[in-house]
């Protein structure tokens, strides 16, 4: 089991420019989440799929941010325009679904907007 | 919603010496809780969780656990820490959905 896959591992931006951040779960797994990782704000969630549906997004920014689940092998998180204050360690983690269920975290994908 | 208080933001212990690492949950109702490692350049992976029955949890690596709901509290310990141990400890709690809401983190330095 390859665990949770997370491309590209460093992404540096441009400010105003487009950031894609890829997340393949583990297989079987029907739960995906995001996660934005700082030195200043610790942890925060961003978003939930469960079974490809979009389930809750309460933690993501009204702005700019938007994450797809397309199929059941990946999900990708977008940010339009990048601005240095989204500079972070962005992790996604994948479980069988359900709030008994641990989650599995990927190494995380570098953001740094120049 | 639940919060998570880690109150020890730095912890340095000897190699051999016992661990403890604080962690306290606010929430209307018991929450599932969790311990995370955080190695450098690395994702988190978990340590333990807790969610009914017998308040000490075992974990990986030696580490345990122990629930406390009249303390709202999750304490994580360690008998004999190792050099390699160092890293960051995230505590976690996930209520009635599934989202985690994770402490500030504790970063251990255990030295020789």
């Amino acid at each position: 089991n390859a665990g949770v896959i997370q491309t590209p591992r460093h992404k540096v931006t441009g400010k105003g420019q487009e950031a894609t951040l890829w997340c393949e779960p583990i297989s079987g797994h029907s739960a995906v989440f995001w996660y934005r990782q700082t030195i200043v704000q610790g942890l925060e969630f961003l978003t939930y799929f469960r079974n490809q549906a979009p389930i809750d997004d309460s933690g993501m920014p009204k702005e700019r941010f938007s994450a797809q689940m397309p199929n059941q092998s990946h999900s990708t998180l977008k940010i339009q325009s990048t601005q240095p204050q989204d500079s972070a360690v962005y992790l996604c983690a994948s479980s069988l679904g359900g709030s008994s269920y641990e989650q599995y975290f990927g190494p995380g994908t570098r953001l740094t907007v120049l | 919603a639940q919060s998570v208080t880690q109150p020890d933001a730095r912890v340095t212990v000897s190699e051999g010496a016992s661990l403890q690492l604080r962690c306290k949950y606010s929430s209307s109702v018991t929450p599932y809780l969790f311990w995370y490692v955080q190695y450098p350049r690395q994702g988190l992976q978990l340590l333990l969780k807790y969610y009914s029955g017998d308040p000490v949890v075992q974990g990986v690596n030696g580490f345990e656990a122990e629930f406390s709901k009249s303390n709202s509290s999750f304490h994580l310990r360690k008998a004999s820490v190792h050099w390699s141990d160092s890293a960051v400890y995230f505590c976690g709690a996930q209520g009635t959905g599934s989202k985690l809401s994770f402490g500030k983190g504790a970063k251990l330095t255990v030295s020789p």
